[in-house]
């Protein structure tokens, strides 16, 4: 079965530009999660999906959002960039119903430059 | 929430040692724990788990061991190889929690020839 998969892996903006990041989840995997990893605040919750409901939403700006859609893809966006945005996004989905007391798979992430 | 810590951002063990990589959390209300493994360039990869109704659960080489009393999680590495290089991170989540999991800051565990 393959794993989360999440593209593109690289991506290069500029500050005030917007970036579209895509996430397909495990095969059957019907809750998706997204983390922030920087050298600094490590990992950090974004949001996470289930049903394409948004059901918890980590301490992050409006600029930050996401959507999932009926095939369990899920997609997070980041409007007007700042130089702090730059990070690991990273992509997680689980089997059950919530990322609450489950095991969460990872993906490989989108490594974010914003110059 | 709260957040979880690790004793240690770096951890140098000789290769065949058994390496003990351990954390701190703070919140008496979490009831699950985790361990992942992340190498350089890839997303952290689940390792094991644990609940709260249990003080010690084992997998292939690894034991994970957690004592609420002290609110205290390690990760026991057995025979620790070279393919163990890597960041470890814990994490915690509660039953009524709403902020996902909530990660410590990571031990890089080095491995010595």
């Amino acid at each position: 079965k393959a794993g989360v998969t999440q593209t593109p892996r690289y991506l290069i903006k500029t500050r005030g530009q917007q970036v579209t990041l895509s996430c397909s989840p495990i095969s059957g995997h019907r809750s998706v999660s997204w983390y922030q990893q920087t050298p600094g605040q490590g990992l950090q919750f974004l949001f996470e999906y289930f049903s394409e409901t948004q059901r918890n939403k980590g301490n992050f700006p409006g600029r930050f959002s996401g959507r999932q859609f009926s095939n369990s893809r899920s997609e997070m966006n980041v409007s007007t960039l700042e130089l702090g945005d730059s990070a690991l996004y990273l992509c997680a989905s689980s089997a059950g119903q919530g990322a609450t007391n489950e095991k969460l798979f990872f993906g490989s992430g989108t490594q974010l430059s914003v110059l | 929430g709260e957040s979880v810590g690790l004793h240690l951002p770096t951890l140098s063990v000789q290769e065949g040692d058994n390496s003990i990589i351990n954390c701190a959390y703070s919140n008496s209300a979490s009831d699950y724990f985790i361990w992942y493994k992340q190498e350089s360039g890839k997303g952290p990869q689940f390792i094991i788990d644990i609940r709260s109704n249990m003080d010690k659960r084992q997998g292939q080489r690894v034991t994970v061991l957690l004592n609420k009393t002290v609110k205290h999680l390690s990760l026991q590495i057995a025979a620790t190889q070279p393919g163990d290089s890597a960041v470890y991170f814990c994490a915690e989540n509660w039953a009524g929690g709403a902020d996902g999991l909530t990660f410590g800051k990571g031990t890089h565990l080095i491995i010595q020839p």
